[in-house]
């Protein structure tokens, strides 16, 4: 069965650095996720991305982040000068269309920075 | 250390008894209704979705019911096994966003 990879499983960073978190979602899926989860806690929207546009966002996805689709596989997130609170679970998720279509999951990143 | 998360309610079942577990939405909004479930270090795993104009479905152990006029979901799992022990989650989403909105979860642990 498809399903959504994400790399690295697990990524530490220095508080200022940047990172990328990368994704393939399924292929024949048109729209695309990304998802936090903080240790414990509920997993939170952050943007959804169709036609090489962010069509929605959340607050939590202020000027720090951006998402790209560089080529017709990756979908990656970028965090341009991360802070301990970006620590957490990221993940990637990839639906086939707009309405009544679950999202699929990867099974995410986890962000460490220190 | 480690920060201290949300308390999730917990739903402890014995292995073979069927479970249920209940989550409550806000908006009159939502149209479509998922459940999925978290194993520990993993992503959410779609189980079963409902659209607003039906109130019950099937899948293999499981059914989901729709109540839109208090605004309830439920997820029933039949015959509960251990593999069913995780943090389970139901999310909605309505028509007009791309944005599916997760409930705080719950977590079922099934004891032998």
């Amino acid at each position: 069965e498809p399903e959504v990879t994400q790399t690295p499983s697990h990524q530490v960073t220095q508080m200022g650095q940047e990172v990328i978190l990368r994704c393939v979602p399924i292929s024949n899926h048109l729209y695309f996720y990304w998802y936090r989860q903080i240790l414990g806690q509920k997993v939170e929207f952050l943007v959804s991305f169709y036609n090489n546009e962010i069509s929605e966002k959340s607050e939590i996805f202020d000027d720090q982040f951006s998402v790209e689709r560089p080529d017709g596989s990756n979908f990656t997130l970028k965090i341009r000068s991360t802070k301990l609170e970006d620590s957490a679970m990221y993940f990637c998720a990839s639906r086939v269309g707009y309405s009544n279509s679950p999202l699929h999951f990867g099974n995410g990143t986890r962000l460490t920075v220190t | 250390g480690e920060s201290v998360g949300l308390h999730l309610p917990t739903l402890s079942v014995q292995e073979g008894d069927n479970s249920i577990i209940n989550c409550a939405y806000s908006n009159s909004a939502s149209d479509y209704f998922i459940w999925y479930k978290q194993e520990s270090g993993k992503g959410p795993q779609f189980i079963i979705d409902i659209r607003s104009n039906m109130d019950k479905r099937q899948g293999q152990r499981v059914t989901v019911l729709l109540n839109k006029t208090v605004k309830h979901l439920s997820l029933q799992i039949a015959a509960t096994q251990p593999g069913d022990s995780a943090v389970y989650f139901c999310a909605e989403i309505s028509y007009n966003t791309d944005k599916l909105i997760f409930g705080t979860g719950t977590r079922l642990q099934v004891f032998p």
